[in-house]
């Protein structure tokens, strides 16, 4: 248990689906991320929100929302995904201190779209 | 661009052997480096961090070692055992208010045989 859940552990859609990812930490932090991994790729930052903010965006398409309604809940929308968006979906929680800190993982959910 | 990168893929040791897992960074400006440890069907554990003002840190059978002069970064576990099998990357961040914007290499899977 790292102190960020994540669920589902798994999901399977349909490019013209809708479905939500969910995120929580307990760990009291007041950052949190989205970090897209795939095969063979390194870890993609995607999204990160500091007090509930959002704060980065990393060229994401539109196609993938996120909403932070408080500190300790993060949530990543989809809509009409492709299937090269099939990829490990990671969420993880920082205490920011603005000077580099590490980062508290969840176990993330498996995509994958069809 | 900047990066992050690996020498080594995969690396097999034998029980009770000592594992050295490598990385190469090029981005001068970065002032933090952490690894972690990837297993399967799980997200990224914490491992150990260092900061540019240090050249070793130690934890719990692992030792951190940071070479600026060179830009490397290395990862050494002592007397690896099974259970440290598992994918290890190697991340920096490039210092300032980075909200942990942590820029992550491909990984080496690190394969131990009883």
């Amino acid at each position: 248990e790292t102190g960020v859940t994540q669920t589902p552990r798994h999901l399977v859609m349909g490019m013209t689906n809708k479905k939500s990812l969910k995120c929580e930490q307990h760990l009291g932090h007041n950052a949190m991320y989205w970090y897209k991994q795939s095969a063979k790729k390194p870890l993609e930052l995607m999204f990160v929100y500091s007090l509930e903010e959002r704060v980065e965006n990393n060229s994401v398409p539109s196609r993938f929302s996120p909403e932070c309604p408080n500190s300790s809940h993060l949530f990543l929308h989809l809509h009409t995904l492709q299937p090269e968006d099939s990829a490990l979906y990671l969420c993880a929680s920082s205490q920011a201190q603005g000077a580099g800190e590490k980062l508290f993982f969840g176990s993330g959910t498996q995509l994958s779209v069809l | 661009g900047e990066s992050v990168g690996l020498h080594l893929p995969t690396l097999s040791v034998q029980e009770g052997d000592n594992s050295i897992i490598n990385c190469a960074y090029s981005n001068s400006a970065s002032d933090y480096f952490i690894w972690y440890k990837q297993e399967s069907g799980k997200g990224p554990q914490f491992i150990i961090d260092i900061r540019s003002n240090m050249d070793k840190r130690q934890g719990q059978r692992v030792t951190v070692l940071l070479n600026k002069t060179v830009k490397h970064l290395s990862l050494q576990i002592a007397a690896t055992q099974p259970g440290d099998s598992a994918v290890y990357f190697c991340a920096e961040n490039a210092g300032g208010t980075s909200y942990g914007k942590l820029t992550f290499g491909q990984g080496t899977i690190l394969t131990v045989h009883p």
